[in-house]
């Protein structure tokens, strides 16, 4: 089946570095990715909603220039999470709706940990 | 613009007990509506799924909901819980291109021996 993978699936960094983590399908092309953020017991909070080529929709509240979220082929999607401090530490969900058929799919999630 | 309501942030069953999880949902259109469950540090595992056609929707791991338009409402049954079903549920909504999906609070089953 179809799968979408993250990577890395944990990262710990120090505060006021750059992380990017990638959201792939593996194979299919996803016309649409999107981001989630999830706290600890808490539910996914959608972030954008990104485009092959062009530049993401965030949701309000979201930081575009904390969050850069770059889709630059139908099969990856990056999220950098700018300056990271310890408020940023969360567990980042991506998914891709399948161009040809209309499914979405989940990746498996990166857990971000700012020191 | 689309909501999901989950009642009851936790929910306890003995083993073998009946499951039932509460989701109910707001849409400006006609909506496709999701179960998904999350083990700890996992992503979403979708259980099931309605978009159109018969209202009783049945999925992976026994587990079946029902699409009540009257209602507005998707909840999720298992007759039977077992202990591997113990994890945290997510009821989703989306438009029918699976845009601008949203989340339920989610839903933490726990089952006792």
């Amino acid at each position: 089946g179809a799968v979408v993978s993250q990577h890395p699936s944990w990262v710990i960094c120090k505060s006021g570095t750059s992380v990017k983590i990638e959201c792939r399908s593996l194979d299919f092309q996803a016309t649409t990715m999107f981001w989630y953020r999830q706290f600890p017991k808490q539910s996914l909070m959608l972030m954008a909603t990104s485009n092959e080529g062009s530049k993401a929709t965030y949701e309000q509240g979201v930081e575009k220039d904390k969050f850069l979220i770059n889709h630059a082929s139908l099969t990856l999607s990056t999220l950098t999470v700018t300056s990271a401090h310890p408020e940023d530490s969360s567990f980042y969900i991506c998914s891709a709706i399948r161009g040809d058929t209309g499914e979405l799919f989940f990746g498996e999630g990166s857990r971000l940990t700012v020191l | 613009a689309q909501s999901v309501t989950q009642l009851g942030s936790h929910v306890s069953v003995s083993e073998g007990a009946l499951v039932l999880l509460r989701c109910n949902y707001s849409s400006s259109v006609p909506p496709y509506l999701f179960w998904y469950v999350q083990y700890p540090n996992q992503g979403l595992q979708l259980l099931l799924k309605y978009t159109t056609g018969a209202t009783l929707v049945k999925g992976i791991n026994g587990f079946e909901a029902e699409f009540k338009k009257s209602e507005t409402s998707f909840h999720l049954t298992k007759p039977s819980a077992h202990m591997s079903d113990a994890a945290e549920y997510f009821c989703a909504v989306s438009d029918h291109n699976n845009n601008d999906m949203r989340f339920g609070a989610g839903t933490r089953l726990t089952v006792k021996p």
